[in-house]
């Protein structure tokens, strides 16, 4: 089953604007983290929040994380057309005996319109 | 240039032939990993290595099949058993197990089998 689950499913902005996007999970976690996928092309890391971090910022990006609401979102500022992508949130589960798991939602299709 | 590389990048096959699809990586990461990615979907974990000669399976194994026999190949091959095989197939390396997990991918192979 997923973990994650991003919303929107699809957002479609303007250049300029700034994209927000969201991703609910359902069990506790070590990490939360955010990949970007091209389409049609391998999905590349973005950021990592760990779960006793509350907010990152990456250049344009900034994640934030909040535990009790088993909820992250991802801000993108000042879009532009080049940010069009699928975007990911992956929450990685640590289980006993060093098996770690990542599960990544279904993701949020981002179209940025020059 | 250090990354992942994945062949071929489309693949086309009969039904009921096996098919094995390729990844290589020269990052000197120790786990390896095979997803398969279908239309407007998340990924899926089909299996994992974290150690050469020792791969696990993942969520959805049935149907698949991999080696581990150097550090830095993961091949993967599809059997005929797979009843849905045709979709996108992305591997990817980390460092190792331990936290904090991030994960480089490869371009990804998109099989279609007919």
């Amino acid at each position: 089953s997923q973990q994650g689950e991003e919303d929107p499913q699809a957002l479609s902005i303007q250049e300029g604007e700034n994209a927000t996007m969201n991703c609910s999970y359902k069990t506790s976690i070590n990490n939360l983290q955010w990949y970007r996928q091209n389409s049609g092309r391998g999905l590349v890391h973005l950021i990592l929040i760990r779960s006793n971090e509350r907010e990152k910022h990456s250049g344009r990006l900034r994640v934030t994380l909040d535990t009790s609401k088993k909820s992250s979102s991802l801000l993108i500022t000042a879009s532009r057309a080049a940010d069009t992508a699928s975007y990911f949130c992956a929450t990685l589960k640590v289980f006993s005996g060093g098996y770690n798991k990542l599960i990544f939602g279904a993701g949020t299709r981002l179209a940025v319109h020059p | 240039d250090g990354g992942i590389t994945q062949s071929p990048k489309y693949l086309f096959r009969k039904e009921g032939q096996n098919v094995t699809l390729s990844c290589e990586q020269n990052l000197n990461h120790d786990a390896m990993y095979w997803y398969r990615q279908d239309p407007g979907q998340g990924l899926r974990l089909i299996y994992y290595s974290q150690i050469v000669n020792d791969f696990q399976k993942g969520d959805i194994a049935e149907g698949y099949s991999v080696s581990r026999e150097k550090k830095e190949s993961f091949p993967l091959t599809v059997t005929s058993a797979q009843k849905n095989p045709t979709a996108f197939y992305l591997c990817a390396s980390s460092i190792g197990t331990s936290v904090p997990y991030e994960q480089y991918f490869g371009p990804g192979t998109r099989l279609t089998v007919t």
